[in-house]
């Protein structure tokens, strides 16, 4: 079936990076966007950006350009999420979710909680 | 940058009532508009896309109509399982999501 599985929760000091991974099977990883949105702790969601898989392109919300940077190694099935700079409100939960068409996402990792604490 | 406002903020039923959950673009999206159910510890799952399309699997009581800027989520008789936070998803050149809506019990 297909499916997207994500690296464990991550503790960062503020100013660190951190990279999560969205590792995908049971479909060709290159035909579909990967899209990343992040959730803070009880708010609602935040479209972050995408990556092709297929040509590495990628393309981010405004907010984070500059912060974040998406690649993947196809090899593996895998892409992944930097974000830079990290700072106490990026505490969030971050997803990977595939782009089936237009407005469909489907499937969504299960998530990975990402805490910025000094 | 293309602004969604769902109305309500929360919305208290009780089981077998009708909801009705509203979606507003600040500008024209066509159609390219989903809807999300998201629990508790979860990750959101895809009910609607393109306004009024159900996802597979989604039950027959989840309905989306509208297009432009104004949607509608209709779910016509509740289920327990239903009590979630709902979001509306457009694509123009970005993603945007909604703030939510929360059905509750009431």
């Amino acid at each position: 079936q297909v499916q997207l599985v994500q690296s464990g929760a991550d503790v960062k000091k503020p100013g660190a990076s951190v990279k999560v991974s969205c590792k995908a099977s049971g479909y060709t990883f290159t035909g579909y966007y990967m899209h990343w949105v992040r959730q803070a702790p009880g708010q609602g969601l935040e479209w972050m950006g995408w990556i092709n898989p297929n040509s590495g392109d990628s393309n981010y919300a405004q907010k984070f350009q500059g912060r974040v940077t998406m690649t993947r190694d196809t090899s593996i099935s895998t892409a992944f999420m930097e974000l830079s700079g990290l700072r106490s409100d990026d505490t969030a939960v971050y997803y990977c979710a595939r782009l089936e068409m237009t407005t469909k996402f489907d499937p969504w990792g299960q998530g990975t909680l990402v805490i910025v604490s000094s | 940058e293309i602004v969604l406002t769902q109305s309500p903020a929360t919305l208290s039923l009780s089981p077998g009532e009708r909801a009705t959950l509203s979606c507003r673009a600040s500008q024209s999206v066509s159609s390219y508009l989903a809807w999300y159910q998201q629990k508790p510890g979860q990750a959101p799952r895809l009910l609607i896309y393109d306004a009024s399309n159900r996802a597979t699997g989604i039950p027959a009581r989840f309905s989306g109509s509208g297009s432009g800027t104004d949607f509608t989520l209709t779910i016509s008789s509740l289920e327990p399982e239903d009590f979630a936070v709902y979001y509306c998803l457009q694509r123009s050149t970005f993603w945007t999501f909604g703030q939510g809506t929360k059905v509750e019990i009431k």
